[in-house]
């Protein structure tokens, strides 16, 4: 089946650091380029990074560059986003989607972050 | 960044009515416009690309339609499963952006 089933997710307080992972499987992951999108009730959905098949580009959301890192394991179909300065704004389900043409055409279920003290 | 307006923010509707979700964008956008579907607890799923190109799998009843700033989500005759959240979604210039959603509730 092809899926995305995204993990790590939890409480944790501000200034705190956090991974998500997201495993893939039933498709050739390294074939596409992969994204995190998280959602929360007052600002919607919202694009948080993206990374190149190989791993050597990476983009971020102003409001997450230089405390989120993206990074993958083509090996093991893994997708990785490394949080750290956690801040409550940062509250929301994160979600791993598959980049399709010029559409995210896979997603995954998400997983819940809180900061919160 | 480029904003994307849906309206109305939410509606009610019967089985068998015919919906229709209007999408804006603050600039034209040619045709780079997707829709979602989304149900509680569950991931998005993509409905149309390209503004009117129906993704494998997904029911005939939905159709999308514009280009420019202008769009349209039109669900011909609802179905019970279709009472779901719809959001859109511009692929013109990074950062990708969504609307803020049209939830499509029972009437």
């Amino acid at each position: 089946e092809v899926q995305l089933v995204e993990s790590g997710g939890d409480l944790v307080q501000p200034g705190g650091s956090l991974r998500l992972s997201c495993a893939a499987s039933g498709f050739t992951f390294s074939n596409y380029w992969m994204n995190w999108v998280r959602q929360t009730p007052g600002k919607g959905l919202e694009w948080v990074a993206n990374i190149k098949q190989d791993g050597s580009e990476k983009y971020y959301v102003d409001s997450v560059r230089g405390r989120f890192t993206i990074s993958r394991d083509n090996a093991e179909n893994s997708l990785y986003m490394h949080m750290n300065s956690l801040r409550a704004e940062d509250t929301a389900v994160y979600y791993c989607a598959r980049l399709g043409d010029w559409n995210y055409d896979l997603w995954g279920r998400g997983t819940l972050v809180t900061v919160s003290s | 960044d480029i904003q994307m307006t849906q309206s109305p923010s939410s509606l009610s509707a019967s089985v068998g009515a015919r919906v229709t979700i209007a999408c804006r964008a603050s600039q034209s956008i040619s045709t780079y416009l997707n829709w979602y579907q989304q149900k509680p607890g569950k991931a998005p799923k993509l409905l149309i690309y390209a503004a009117s190109s129906l993704q494998s799998g997904v029911p005939s009843r939905f159709s999308g339609s514009g280009s420019g700033t202008d769009f349209t989500l039109t669900i011909s005759s609802l179905q019970p499963e279709d009472f779901a959240t719809y959001y859109c979604q511009q692929s013109y210039n990074p950062p990708w952006t969504f609307g803020q959603g049209t939830k499509v509730e029972i009437k």
